[in-house]
């Protein structure tokens, strides 16, 4: 099946670790997405990416940093520079082709400080 | 800039009855527009869409929703909700004069159907 893969579900950061969440789809898509969730703030963009070894800061960019060498992988690292990591991280891809296509989520990375 | 309310935090619903779950949105151009249901613990998933054409869209599980753009609304609706239905609800929008793929997402309305 085709689909969006999170991984980790958990996770658990120490203070002043990097800790990276990996995102992978077989869904051919060009575009990849990370986002933010906390509770009644919906979702906010962290990165972008629209092609291969090419990616764009969202709206909340600082303390998080991400590669996108393999059109099926984009991974996120959040640094020691977020203070404030605990979220749950969401990974989505979408065709790339016209803006009318929605957006394909994978189940999610759950974050937290130990 | 481009925005998106959800007014209500909560809907609450019978099973059986007809449910509404609101959202309006501020774009400088013309809208795309999406519905997106979230279930705890899960991804998105994607419900339905607008682009242009007929005001009254449908999407998966029975539900629709309704473009007004005078009112510049996209509300959710279905004609006799399931308890199966309770879950977050998503509203979303992209500009059509945006070149970046970036969605902006409303902070969603949770929607309880009681037995």
């Amino acid at each position: 099946d085709g689909g969006i893969t999170q991984s980790p579900k958990y996770l658990f950061r120490k203070e002043g670790q990097n800790v990276t969440l990996s995102c992978e789809q077989n869904l051919n898509h060009d575009a990849m997405y990370w986002y933010r969730q906390d509770p009644g703030q919906g979702l906010r963009l962290i990165y972008y990416s629209q092609i291969v070894n090419d990616f764009q800061k969202g709206d909340i960019a600082e303390g998080y940093s991400v590669s996108r060498e393999k059109k099926e992988s984009f991974p996120l690292t959040v640094t020691s520079a977020q203070k404030n990591p605990t979220a749950f991280y969401l990974c989505a891809s979408s065709m790339g082709q016209g803006l009318a296509d929605p957006q394909h989520f994978g189940d999610g990375t759950r974050l937290s400080i130990l | 800039a481009q925005s998106v309310a959800q007014p209500e935090d909560q809907v609450n619903v019978a099973e059986g009855n007809p449910l509404t779950v609101k959202c309006t949105y501020s774009v400088s151009g013309n809208p795309y527009l999406f519905w997106y249901v979230q279930y705890p613990n899960r991804g998105l998933q994607f419900l339905l869409k607008y682009i242009t054409g007929d005001n009254l869209v449908k999407g998966s599980y029975g539900f629709e929703a309704e473009f007004n753009k005078s009112q510049t609304s996209f509300h959710l609706k279905k004609p006799s909700a399931l308890v199966s239905d309770s879950a977050l609800y998503f509203c979303a929008v992209r500009d059509m004069e945006d070149s970046s793929y970036k969605l902006i997402f409303g902070s969603g309305t949770r929607l309880l159907v009681r037995p």
